[in-house]
């Protein structure tokens, strides 16, 4: 069984347009994140919610609006994309409360390449 | 700039040889995480040191952590060419930001 999955693994798009990547994982975990890969492999964090609650918001254009329906789920939405936007965004999770999310390892799925044209 | 720096940027090596990887902070840490990430794949946890451990070890991994340097070094020995990937060292800050700020990154090649 997959642990974090996400869909979908590859996504072309056009300038302008409105996607949005969904994130699942079957672990129990309390605390999940979106985080971005450029083409230089640096991985840098957007994202985290805790029990659906939005823990960590980083200084990330407001085109991009996360949402947590449940605790196993986080959805990132990404409005009027842009070239710069092209990069592989990974969802992840990890065990922990509100007062330590960050206890212990993280989770990653396999990623989504987004290409914008 | 970034909290993590890795250094070596890229390492190549013959089987067998032992791979030793770097990784440099700038603040306090809770902990310090290594992970692996294999081409077009995701990240896989490999082992966690706690800032009140000096080195831990993991099968043919070998970590170990110098506070007072901010810095913890990777050492893969023995090794295959399935461990041919980017590791990446990751800190869990103390400022209790909650984030988990992930290195530059090694790409290692291990030749058969």
């Amino acid at each position: 069984d997959t642990a974090v999955s996400q869909t979908p693994k590859y996504l072309v798009t056009q300038m302008g347009n409105d996607k949005s990547i969904k994130c699942e994982q079957n672990l129990g975990h309390d605390t999940m994140y979106w985080y971005k890969q450029d083409s230089k492999k640096f991985l840098k964090i957007m994202f985290s919610y805790n029990n659906k609650e939005l823990i960590i918001n980083e200084t990330v254009p407001n085109r991009f609006s996360p949402k947590s329906p449940d605790k196993a789920h986080l959805n990132l939405h990404i409005n009027s994309l842009e070239l710069g936007d092209s990069a592989v965004y990974f969802c992840a999770s990890s065990q922990g409360s509100l007062a330590f999310p960050l206890s212990g390892e993280q989770y990653f799925g396999p990623g989504t390449r987004l290409t914008v044209t | 700039s970034q909290q993590g720096e890795e250094d070596p940027q890229a390492l190549s090596i013959q089987e067998g040889e032992n791979a030793t990887m770097n990784c440099s902070y700038k603040t306090s840490i809770n902990n310090l995480q290594w992970y692996r990430q294999n081409s077009g794949r995701g990240l896989v946890h490999l082992i966690l040191i706690r800032s009140n451990e000096r080195e831990k070890h993991s099968g043919r991994l070998r970590v170990t952590l110098d506070t007072s340097k901010k810095s913890s070094s990777l050492l893969i020995t023995a090794s295959r060419a399935a461990d041919t990937a980017s590791y990446f060292c990751a800190t869990d800050l103390m400022d209790s930001s909650y984030k988990l700020i992930f290195g530059s990154g090694t790409r290692l090649l291990v030749r058969p």
